[in-house]
């Protein structure tokens, strides 16, 4: 099975509201990344977490290793906000550094 | 965001033909990691470097990929033959230590085999 299960898979908001996505591990990781790919493809970095939680204005993250799960909170949703977010993540048992990615979830922003 | 760079944008090729795509890794960042993205959002990851040497690769880019991280040029990563299930966007990464390292992705090049 998927080392990352993220969800949901697709998401609607209306400007100004908010939600949570969200991923699970069947393994031990021991940091997590969020990325949000816009329309060209581009992976923009929003949070690299090794334990914890991070905010960076409307966005927040949590990274939880012991429970195998990771979150982001979108508060406040704007326009820009639409595109595909992943949540990727490197699990403790390797040596190669690789990121294990979940397959995304499109958010889709509305007025 | 990030700094890495990778050429072409988008490349066109008949089936059985070679593919070459390069990346520049952001500056002080010895390594180099190369994943593909199919249509469905699912990532693969194909080969990492650190400086030039090899890290891991998986057994279909051994097979049929050639990459190479040289000194003081751009890293590539060739399809010998390309198949059409090797359309995807290929990404590629670098950061400034493998372990516990945050990575940085360029625009990718997205590669259409007819």
């Amino acid at each position: 099975g998927d080392q990352v299960e993220q969800s949901p898979s697709a998401l609607s908001l209306h400007e100004g509201t908010g939600s949570a996505l969200r991923c699970n591990f069947t393994t031990t990781m021991r940091a997590v990344q969020w990325f949000q790919q816009n329309s060209r493809g581009s992976l923009i970095n929003l949070f690299y977490l090794a334990s914890g939680t991070k905010e960076n204005g409307r966005l927040k993250s949590t990274f939880n290793s012991k429970e195998s799960y990771s979150t982001l909170h979108i508060r406040d949703a704007q326009l820009e906000d639409s595109g595909t977010y992943f949540c990727a993540a490197e699990d403790s048992g390797g040596s190669n550094y690789k990121l294990t990615f979940g397959k995304g979830t499109l958010l889709t922003v509305t007025p | 965001n990030s700094k890495v760079i990778q050429t072409p944008r988008y490349l066109v090729k008949g089936q059985g033909q070679k593919a070459k795509m390069r990346c520049i890794p952001e500056k002080g960042h010895p390594v180099v990691f190369w994943y593909q993205q199919n249509k469905n959002n699912e990532f693969k990851f194909l080969i990492n470097f650190q400086n030039q040497e090899v890290l891991q690769q998986i057994d279909m880019t051994e097979k049929r990929f050639s990459a190479e991280c040289p000194s003081n040029s751009p890293c590539s990563l060739e399809i010998q033959s390309s198949e059409a299930g090797d359309s995807a966007l290929y990404l590629c990464a670098s950061s400034p230590t493998g372990y516990y390292a945050e990575q940085f992705f360029g625009p990718g090049t997205r590669l259409t085999v007819l």
